[in-house]
C-alpha cells in the first residue's frame, strides 16, 4: 500500500494565485515527519518545508505552508501568490524511524505549471 | 562547504557493463540514501546507510552493490547493467536529528542500452 499519495498529477494555477498540492500519509508511527520538496526542470532536488508530527503549529516557510492535518493524515503544501517560477515538480515524503533507522518515502508528485 | 556531490552526472552503459557512482558529502552526515527517479514513480529507495562500514537494502535493490568504507562517501555498483536500470540516480545524506531533512545531489543521469 501507498505511504505517501499525491492525487494530484498536475494542476494549473494562475500567476499571483494561491495553490494547494494534496498529499495523504499512513503511517502506524506516532513521532515521525513531513517533508515537501521543489524539483524544476533542471533537475535538483529543493528542501522546501518540515512538519513534525507533535508540532502544534502550521508550518510555513515564506510563501509556502503546511496544512497539516494529522487525524486525516493530510499535508497538504499551500503556495501563496504563485510566481511562474514555482512551475516545476513537487514532491510530498515522510520520514520515519523503522528498525531504528530512519528512512523517506516518497510520493509520486504533483507537476505544477503557473500561467502567467 | 560543497553539500552533496555526485559523480559522474551523465553516463550511457551497454547491456552488461558495470559501473560505480561516486556520493560524497561534506556534512558529516551518519545517513546517506540512493534512490532512482523514474518517470511517473517518484523517489525509489534503492539502499542506504547509517554510518560508515554500514549499509541495508531499500526498496528496490536488486542489481546493485553499495559500499560505505568512509564516512563521507557513497558508493553505488552495477555489476551488470540492464536497460531496466536506465534512471536518475540521486544521491541523499541526512543527519540523525528528526528534524534534519535530506540533502540531495544533483543527479546522475543513467542510459542502458
Amino acid at each position: 500500500a501507498q505511504k505517501i499519495t499525491q492525487t494530484q498529477p498536475g494542476m494549473f494555477v494562475q500567476e499571483k494565485e494561491a495553490v494547494t498540492l494534496d498529499c495523504t500519509y499512513d503511517t502506524s508511527d506516532q513521532s515521525y515527519g513531513l517533508f515537501w520538496y521543489k524539483q524544476p526542470s533542471s533537475g535538483e532536488m529543493i528542501f522546501l518545508i518540515y512538519q513534525g508530527s507533535y508540532d502544534e503549529q502550521n508550518a510555513t516557510e515564506g510563501r509556502y505552508s503546511l496544512n497539516f492535518q494529522k487525524a486525516r493524515k493530510s499535508a497538504n503544501l499551500v503556495i501563496s501568490a504563485s510566481q511562474l517560477g514555482d512551475s516545476a515538480m513537487y514532491f510530498c515524503a515522510m520520514r520515519e524511524r523503522t528498525s531504528g533507522t530512519y528512512k523517506y518515502i516518497f510520493g509520486t508528485g504533483t507537476r505544477l505549471k503557473v500561467l502567467a | 562547504n560543497a553539500g552533496v556531490t555526485q559523480t559522474p552526472k551523465f553516463r550511457v552503459l551497454k547491456t552488461g557493463q558495470s559501473m560505480t557512482l561516486l556520493c560524497a558529502q561534506d556534512m558529516n552526515h551518519e545517513y546517506m540514501y540512493w534512490y532512482r527517479q523514474d518517470p511517473g514513480m517518484g523517489l525509489r529507495l534503492i539502499h542506504y546507510s547509517v554510518g560508515e562500514g554500514t549499509t541495508a537494502k531499500g526498496e528496490v535493490p536488486d542489481g546493485y552493490n553499495v559500499s560505505r568504507l568512509k564516512k563521507q562517501n557513497f558508493l553505488l555498483g552495477l555489476e551488470s547493467a540492464a536497460p531496466s536500470q536506465t534512471s536518475v540516480y540521486f544521491c541523499a545524506s541526512a543527519g540523525p536529528i528528526g528534524t534534519d531533512t535530506q540533502y540531495f545531489g544533483p543527479g546522475t543521469r543513467l542510459t542502458v542500452l
